[in-house]
């Protein structure tokens, strides 16, 4: 499974643009770059993904680097409900068994 | 409204008492997959069906077993619990062979005596 690193932990003042990275540079040409976050109590949550273009949907805006070896989520204004634990996984679509490998993430705090 | 439903949310269980935790998606997906989250451990795979009776071991299967007999349902089922599974347990489901995201449950909580 190709590894993806992540910072420990992030803070980001409300209503403010969050820019969250993650570096992949051993990604192959099927993984797509796949973002979840985990809100206290709760199950992951899907939020973006993306193959090599950027993407946009009502959640988040995810960046993605011309040779694809890192990438970039961004809440375009933190709330305090955004505080959670964001992870950045490869998804590789060919890949018998489908499975989504999580690592620490980062833990983003939101300040009021 | 689109969801994975687990059941129960909590369940205290004593040593060697059999169990099943309950999962259920009304998406029509082929994938399910259950997952364990413990602190420091993060995230890790128990077992994972591609379809209907197709059922493979993930990372961590050992004390675990699961069934595919309908798409909808995924059941974990801990024949002999043991306090080393007191965890908190998640399903999810996606459509096989795409990229497109999982949805997951809400979790359980187990805790084994």
């Amino acid at each position: 499974d190709a590894k993806t690193t992540q910072p420990n932990s992030m803070e980001s003042n409300e209503e403010e643009p969050v820019h969250l990275p993650c570096n992949h540079s051993t990604i192959s040409g099927t993984d797509y770059i796949h973002w979840y976050r985990q809100l206290p109590s709760q199950g992951p949550e899907y939020v973006i993904h993306g193959l090599t273009s950027n993407v946009n949907n009502r959640m988040a805006s995810l960046a993605i680097a011309e040779d694809r070896k890192s990438s970039t989520l961004i809440l375009h204004r933190a709330t305090l409900r955004d505080a959670a634990v964001y992870y950045c996984i490869l998804r590789d679509v060919e890949e018998y068994g489908n499975k989504l490998v999580f690592g620490a993430g980062t833990i983003l705090r939101v300040k009021s | 409204e689109a969801q994975v439903t687990q059941n129960p949310r909590y369940l205290i269980t004593v040593t060697g008492k059999k169990l099943t935790v309950t999962c259920s998606q009304n998406m029509n997906h082929e994938y399910m997959s259950w997952y364990r989250q413990d602190p420091g451990l993060g995230l890790r795979q128990i077992y994972y069906s591609m379809n209907v009776e197709v059922t493979d071991k993930g990372d961590v299967p050992e004390g675990y077993k699961v069934s595919r007999k309908e798409k909808r349902n995924f059941p974990l089922i801990l024949e002999s619990p043991s306090p080393n599974q007191t965890s908190l347990y998640f399903c999810a489901s996606t459509p096989t062979w795409t990229e497109e995201g999982y949805t997951f449950g809400s979790g359980t909580r187990l805790t084994v005596v």
